[in-house]
């Protein structure tokens, strides 16, 4: 029962290099999120997909793409990175609890260094 | 102003001390409360949520919500060396999968054995 899987769980890139996180899920949740973790920041939604077909931007999307490939999968990609999208990216699924709460079930995390 | 907040810490206690974590908010849509907790290069996992005001209980854990001071509570009976994490609230204003969800910026607690 592996929940939400995110690869590469490390990556250093330098400035200007373009790569992909990946991101699969195994419970048939529609919903799917991309986030990034910073300290003093908190945890920021980059993108989010609803549904299988549907993307959506967060609070910081500057930078960053995304492509729902199917109901399974998500990915996260960077064009060109910089040294500001240094972070931890967290993937994300949900389906919606008994009482209505938004339950997010959350990937191990990528760390990613720009240089 | 910040949607979410929620006190920064580091918090350090004795195993089996009462630990009280804390948020307050701004916006009064704010209806489902969740608190995840996040251990040392993991993923956050959900620990408890409620809806609307009132107390919930799991265990040691007692999430508590009062909607009229825009201000909630998680604490922790008899706290454990395992115990020590990062904790996050968030809330959410709408029911359903593709509610947006607010964090505040968690606070990391050590309980020392």
């Amino acid at each position: 029962n592996a929940g939400v899987t995110q690869t590469p769980k490390f990556q250093v890139l330098k400035t200007g290099q373009s790569m992909t996180l990946q991101c699969a899920q195994d419970m048939n949740h529609n919903s799917m999120y991309w986030y990034r973790q910073d300290p003093g920041m908190g945890l920021r939604l980059i993108y989010y997909s609803a549904s299988e077909g549907t993307t959506d931007k967060g609070e910081v999307p500057n930078g960053y793409n995304v492509s729902r490939l199917n109901k399974r999968e998500f990915s996260l990609r960077l064009e060109s990175a910089a040294p500001s999208q240094t972070s931890v990216y967290f993937c994300a699924s949900s389906a919606s609890s008994g009482s209505g709460a938004n339950v997010l079930t959350f990937g191990a995390g990528s760390r990613l260094t720009v240089l | 102003q910040k949607e979410v907040e929620q006190d920064p810490g580091p918090l350090s206690v004795p195993e089996g001390a009462i630990v009280s974590l804390n948020c307050t908010y701004s916006n009064s849509a704010f209806q489902y409360f969740m608190w995840y907790r996040q251990y040392s290069r993991k993923g956050p996992e959900l620990l408890m949520y409620t809806y609307s005001s009132g107390n919930k209980e799991d265990g040691r854990f007692t999430a508590q919500v009062d909607k009229s001071s825009k201000y909630i509570s998680l604490f922790i009976r008899d706290s454990q060396p395992s115990d020590s994490a990062t904790y996050l609230c968030a809330m959410s204003a709408v029911a359903g999968a593709n509610s947006k969800l607010t964090f505040g910026k968690g606070i990391t607690l050590s309980v020392r054995p």
